[in-house]
C-alpha cells in the first residue's frame, strides 16, 4: 500500500516555463517531506525538503508548498531549464515515530523542451 | 571523496544462484540502507543499519541478508535469487536520522535474474 502517491508520470514544460510537481500522502503521521531529483545512472540526489510546522520553503528555483488538510504538497520550478530534466521523487517520514524510513512515490520524469 | 559507491554496477544472475552488492562510503556516516526500485514504484527499503554491528529489517527484507562489520561498509546478500529480485539496488548513507540528515545515494546496481 503507497502512502505516497505521485499521479502524474511524466511531465514536459517549456524552457523559462513553470513545472509543478504534485505529490499526495495518506499517512498522517508524516511530518517531514523531501523531494529528490534522479539524473539517469545515478542516484537520487537530495532536492529541498519542508517540515510540516511550515506550509512553504524556498529554495532558489525550487520553492515546495505543503497542505496538510488536503495532505498533498508540490514543487514548483521557476524558470524551468534544460539541466532539470530528471526523475523527481516525493518523500516522507513520520520522524516522531521513526527515525529511518523514508516512504517514496514513483516519481515524475520531467521533460524541459527548448 | 568518492560518497557513496557500489558494486558492481550491473549483474546477471540465474534463478538460485547467490551474490552480494557492496556499498562502501566515505564520509563517516553512522546510518547505512538498502532500497529497491522497481518500475512504477518508489524505492522501497529492504535493510538499514544505524551503526557498525548493527542491521535491522526495513519494508521488503525477505530473500535478502546484510552484514556491517565495518563503519564504512554495508553488504546486501542474495542467498537464492529469484526473478522477482530483478531490480536496481541503491545505497544510501546518513551521518544520523532522516530528520535533519540528508540520505546520500549511490549510483545503484542493476541486477537482473533470470
Amino acid at each position: 500500500d503507497q502512502q505516497v502517491k505521485q499521479n502524474s508520470p511524466s511531465l514536459s514544460v517549456q524552457e523559462g516555463r513553470i513545472s509543478i510537481l504534485n505529490c499526495d500522502y495518506t499517512n498522517s503521521m508524516f511530518d517531514y517531506f523531501l523531494w529528490y531529483k534522479k539524473y539517469p545512472a545515478e542516484g537520487p540526489t537530495f532536492l529541498i525538503s519542508i517540515s510540516s510546522i511550515k506550509d512553504k520553503n524556498e529554495d532558489g528555483r525550487f520553492t515546495v508548498f505543503l497542505n496538510k488538510s488536503a495532505k498533498h504538497l508540490s514543487l514548483h520550478i521557476v524558470p524551468s531549464q534544460p539541466g532539470d530534466s530528471a526523475v523527481y521523487f516525493c518523500a516522507a517520514s513520520a520522524g516522531r515515530i521513526n527515525d529511518y524510513k523514508l516512504s517514496f512515490g514513483a516519481g515524475t520524469t520531467v521533460t524541459v523542451r527548448a | 571523496n568518492a560518497g557513496v559507491t557500489q558494486t558492481p554496477k550491473f549483474r546477471v544472475l540465474k534463478t538460485g544462484q547467490s551474490m552480494t552488492l557492496l556499498c562502501a562510503q566515505d564520509m563517516n556516516h553512522e546510518y547505512m540502507y538498502w532500497y529497491r526500485q522497481d518500475p512504477g514504484m518508489g524505492l522501497r527499503l529492504i535493510h538499514y543499519s544505524v551503526g557498525e554491528g548493527t542491521t535491522a529489517k526495513g519494508e521488503v527484507p525477505d530473500g535478502y541478508n546484510v552484514s556491517r562489520l565495518k563503519k564504512q561498509n554495508f553488504l546486501l546478500g542474495l542467498e537464492s535469487a529469484a526473478p522477482s529480485q530483478t531490480s536496481v539496488y541503491f545505497c544510501a548513507s546518513s551521518l544520523g536520522p532522516i530528520l535533519p540528515y540528508e540520505q546520500y545515494f549511490g549510483p545503484g546496481t542493476r541486477l537482473t535474474v533470470t
